[in-house]
């Protein structure tokens, strides 16, 4: 079965400071990853994504991500914090045995101090 | 585009009550979905429907849980009788099938308290 791990509940990180948000995932073939943004009270937002072709996916935001299939990880990376990044991450995965259906990670809070 | 949009935003019950969260997908996508997020548990799908057909069902957690899709443009999540382990905030998504391509799209959400 397909499943994403997001090892970290917390993240803290310096304004101006690279960022990392961690997420490995464990697929049957070839992965379609997803990282998504929630802010304090609002609904999911979706930041990226990678399908298929070059390993490193620009997202909204500045934030990228880096697709390594030999560790099987797709990490969030962002190469300056902001404060206004602080918020809570989720790492998915599309299950491949139902068409459209995202399997989340549990979430990391991203916390950037001033 | 006005995005997912969900009504009440926030809804406070008492335990028994009926309550029915409310939901209206981007216009033209095909896909519906229901989560809910708690501290606990994190975020759960529910229920997702394709074409306002329910798929995939299993994540309904009893019995007291029911959601339907009438048309393209609406879908209601009811929970009857709610209970105060009911309490959580629930999301709709929508997306449209465009070959790989499976963003979703999620609405602000509805904060539902049970006491």
């Amino acid at each position: 079965a397909q499943s994403v791990a997001q090892p970290e509940d917390q993240v803290n990180v310096a304004e101006g400071n690279p960022l990392t948000v961690k997420c490995t995932y464990s697929v049957s073939g070839n992965p379609y990853l997803f990282w998504y943004v929630q802010y304090p009270n609002r609904g999911l937002q979706f930041l990226l994504k990678y399908i298929t072709g070059d390993n490193l996916v620009k997202g909204s935001y500045g934030f990228e991500a880096e697709f390594n299939k030999s560790q099987t990880s797709f990490h969030l990376k962002k190469p300056s914090a902001l404060v206004s990044d602080s918020a809570l991450y989720f790492c998915a995965v599309r299950d491949r045995g139902a068409t459209n259906k995202l399997i989340f990670g549990t979430g990391t809070l991203l916390a950037v101090q001033p | 585009d006005a995005g997912v949009i969900q009504s009440p935003r926030h809804e406070v019950t008492e335990m028994g009550q009926e309550v029915t969260l409310r939901c209206k997908p981007i216009s033209g996508h095909d896909y519906l979905f229901w989560y809910r997020q708690t501290m606990m548990r994190g975020l759960e799908l529910l229920i997702y429907f394709n074409n306002n057909v329910p798929i995939d069902d299993s994540g309904m957690p009893e019995d007291r849980f029911s959601a339907k899709m009438p048309n393209a443009s609406f879908s209601t999540l009811k929970i009857q009788p709610s209970e105060p382990r009911d309490s959580a905030v629930y999301f709709c998504a929508s997306t449209r099938w465009v070959g790989s391509t499976d963003t979703q799209y999620f609405g602000p959400g509805t904060r539902l308290t049970v006491l």
